[in-house]
């Protein structure tokens, strides 16, 4: 069965310090897999996926991840954080592969920017 | 646009009340969703919809009920709840396909006491 693990539940770094976010998945077939940002009290909304067109895929806000199939991990990564991106981050894998999508979600990263 | 819209954004139920949660979009997509997400467990899918007219379980399917009323609205019924269905509930919608973006609602916040 698809899942993904993030480690750390809580991340801190000071403004203008590089961002990164684990993310682990275990897939039986190759994944689809996505980040997703959720601002205070929001929704989730995308901010990139891979879809195996590229291992190094860009996304919203300077962010950028990459699919590394021999690590099984899909981090998350910004050069220099800004006090915006204080936000939670999920990872998901795609279950199945039906043609139809069913995400599985991690359990979350918040990402805490300090001045 | 609007989005996904979802009403009510809080609620408070006594155990064992029933509600009905709603959801709609106006983007024109296909696919639809329920998510609930609970602290240190990410978020977990409940009933989805891919097409009009088509409801299947999630992962967390018991205590609820779905409809798809029409190509825009897709509500989640509480029948009688319960406190573990404490939670926040998302509603996402998608044009549908395993690549496709879900966009979120922006969640009904639920006591059940």
């Amino acid at each position: 069965a698809q899942s993904v693990t993030q480690l750390g539940s809580h991340v801190s770094v000071s403004e203008g310090a590089l961002v990164l976010l684990r993310c682990n998945y275990s897939s039986s077939v190759p994944p689809y897999l996505f980040w997703y940002v959720q601002y205070p009290n929001q929704g989730l909304q995308l901010l990139l996926k891979y879809t195996s067109a590229a291992t190094l895929v860009k996304g919203i806000n300077g962010f950028e991840a990459e699919f590394k199939k021999s690590e099984t991990s899909f981090h998350l990564t910004k050069p220099s954080a800004h006090m915006s991106d204080a936000a939670e981050y999920f990872c998901a894998v795609n279950r199945g592969n039906t043609g139809f999508q069913k995400l599985v979600f991690g359990t979350g990263t918040r990402l805490l920017v300090s001045p | 646009n609007a989005g996904v819209t979802q009403t009510p954004k809080f609620q408070v139920l006594k155990t064992g009340q029933s509600m009905t949660l709603q959801c709609a979009q106006d983007m024109n997509h296909n696919s639809m969703y329920w998510y609930r997400q609970d602290p240190g467990m990410g978020l977990r899918l409940i009933y989805y919809s891919a097409s009009e007219g088509t409801t299947d379980k999630g992962e967390v399917p018991n205590g609820y009920n779905v409809s798809r009323l029409n190509k825009r609205e897709f509500s989640l019924r509480l029948e009688s709840a319960a406190p573990s269905q404490t939670s926040v509930y998302f509603c996402a919608s998608s044009v549908g396909g395993i690549l496709e973006t879900q966009y979120f609602g922006p969640g009904t916040r639920l006591l059940v006491l």
